[in-house]
């Protein structure tokens, strides 16, 4: 019930191209959904966050999807570049909780140029 | 502005000896805290975290403990070091509506 499911494990996209990242939740109180990008060596960074009464949100070329009936969420990365290369991980808590993030596992991107 | 700071940056410690990690955070009060360790090529495993001065909740069971002293001090520790505890450990503060900032870790190498 805690779990976070998120896949794929690793992708390798071309520039220019879309890059999909996909997750599942089975906890019907999480309600919060953000995406964290991290680099070598470096903590990750918020990347962008969607609260469930939304299905959508844009932020420059990152575009969070919600299904809330589905349980599941994608991060949509639009004209990837090869700066985009990075793990980036999904995560979800239950907000007026105490707050913590259960992290899904990471996908690995990599922007070919 | 908020800063947290985590130091050590890299670590290489023997076996059995022992570990002791610390985090600040600067420019919030009451904040919480949160310990996560991430395996090499693997995903984020919370460790621990704290609501306030003294209370810690573990959410895994392990060599590894945790203190927090001060509102914004947050430490993790080891009496005996393990090869097993060898990893990336990030440090974090809730930042509602925000969600985490996260320290820039420390690299733990357990020999």
């Amino acid at each position: 019930q805690q779990q976070v499911k998120q896949s794929p494990q690793s992708l390798i996209v071309q520039k220019g191209g879309i890059s999909i990242i996909n997750c599942a939740y089975e906890n019907t109180a999480f309600d919060y959904f953000p995406w964290y990008q991290q680099f070598p060596g470096k903590g990750p960074a918020l990347l962008i966050a969607i609260r469930p009464d939304v299905s959508e949100k844009k932020e420059g070329r990152f575009t969070i999807s919600f299904n809330k009936s589905a349980k599941q969420f994608s991060l949509h990365i639009m004209d990837s570049q090869p700066g985009d290369s990075a793990t980036y991980f999904c995560a979800a808590s239950k907000y007026r909780n105490t707050g913590k993030l259960i992290f899904g596992q990471g996908t690995t991107l990599q922007v070919k140029p | 502005s908020q800063t947290i700071h985590q130091w050590p940056a890299t670590l290489v410690q023997p076996v059995g000896s022992p570990l002791s990690l610390e985090c600040t955070v600067e420019g919030t009060s009451n904040p919480n805290l949160y310990w996560y360790r991430q395996a090499a090529g693997r995903g984020l495993q919370l460790l621990f975290y704290s609501v306030g001065i003294g209370q810690i909740s573990s959410e895994v069971p392990q060599n590894l403990s945790a203190s927090r002293p001060q509102d914004r001090q947050f430490i993790l520790s080891s009496k005996k070091l393990l090869l097993s505890d060898s990893g990336f450990y990030l440090c974090a503060w809730g930042d509602k509506p925000y969600g985490y900032t996260f320290g820039s870790g420390t690299r733990l190498t357990v020999v």
